[in-house]
């Protein structure tokens, strides 16, 4: 079955106590991305890639690092979480930008 | 800045057709998206549009006007299941960032 997994689902933390949270794709896709959905601020891109080895900034890209050493795989890292990281989280890969396939998204509790 | 505009709420009848605006002012432009989102998942895609012009996928319809900077989504003969959130999407220049709207929160009645 054609899907985008992420690892874990939910997730309660100490501020500082450093996370990484895993996207994994089977789709072959190229494009992966990372978002974070906050009430009343929709989704808002927190980075990208176009392939293996490439990564950029989205809109929101403070306090989060990315890798991309596979194709499938597209790790979020917080080194030192902070509430204000408090968050849903969703992982996309996509055949092209327009038209991205979600995981099923990844609830963060930063205390 | 760069932005996307879309209603936060829209209210319609079971059965009646609906339609979701998104205004977007952005650097550039390469297409529009449309996402649904129902409460507790994930946004699935629904729908693209380059070029300006009508899309029909079943009940779903989706509008573009680059001169008008404006795109709609148009739900027909619509049903409860329905009830969702709708993002706009545009990525608006060559380096591949999207920017979502902030999302229609659609209700049926019945």
């Amino acid at each position: 079955e054609a899907q985008v997994t992420q690892n874990p689902r939910y997730l309660i933390t100490v501020t500082g106590k450093k996370l990484t949270v895993t996207c994994s794709q089977n789709m072959n896709h190229e494009y992966m991305s990372w978002y974070r959905q906050d009430p009343g601020l929709g989704l808002r891109q927190i980075y990208y890639s176009m392939n293996v080895e490439v990564t950029d900034k989205g809109d929101v890209p403070e306090g989060y690092k990315v890798s991309r050493k596979e194709k499938r795989n597209f790790p979020l890292i917080l080194e030192s979480p902070s509430p204000n990281q408090t968050s849903l989280y969703f992982c996309a890969s996509s055949p092209s930008r327009d038209e991205q396939y979600f995981g099923p998204g990844t609830r963060l509790t930063v205390t | 800045g760069q932005s996307l505009e879309q209603p936060s709420e829209v209210t319609a009848v079971e059965g009646a057709i609906v339609q979701i605006n998104c205004t977007y002012q952005t650097s550039g432009f390469y297409g529009l998206s449309w996402y649904q989102q129902h409460d507790g998942g994930a946004p699935t895609f629904l729908s693209y549009n380059a070029l300006d012009g009508l899309e029909e996928t079943g009940r779903f319809s989706s509008f573009l006007s680059r001169s008008d900077s404006y795109g709609y989504l148009l739900l027909q003969e619509l049903q409860m299941k329905d009830s969702a959130s709708y993002f706009c999407a545009v990525s608006p220049d060559r380096d591949d960032k999207i920017i979502f709207g902030k999302g229609t929160r659609l209700h049926i009645l019945p």
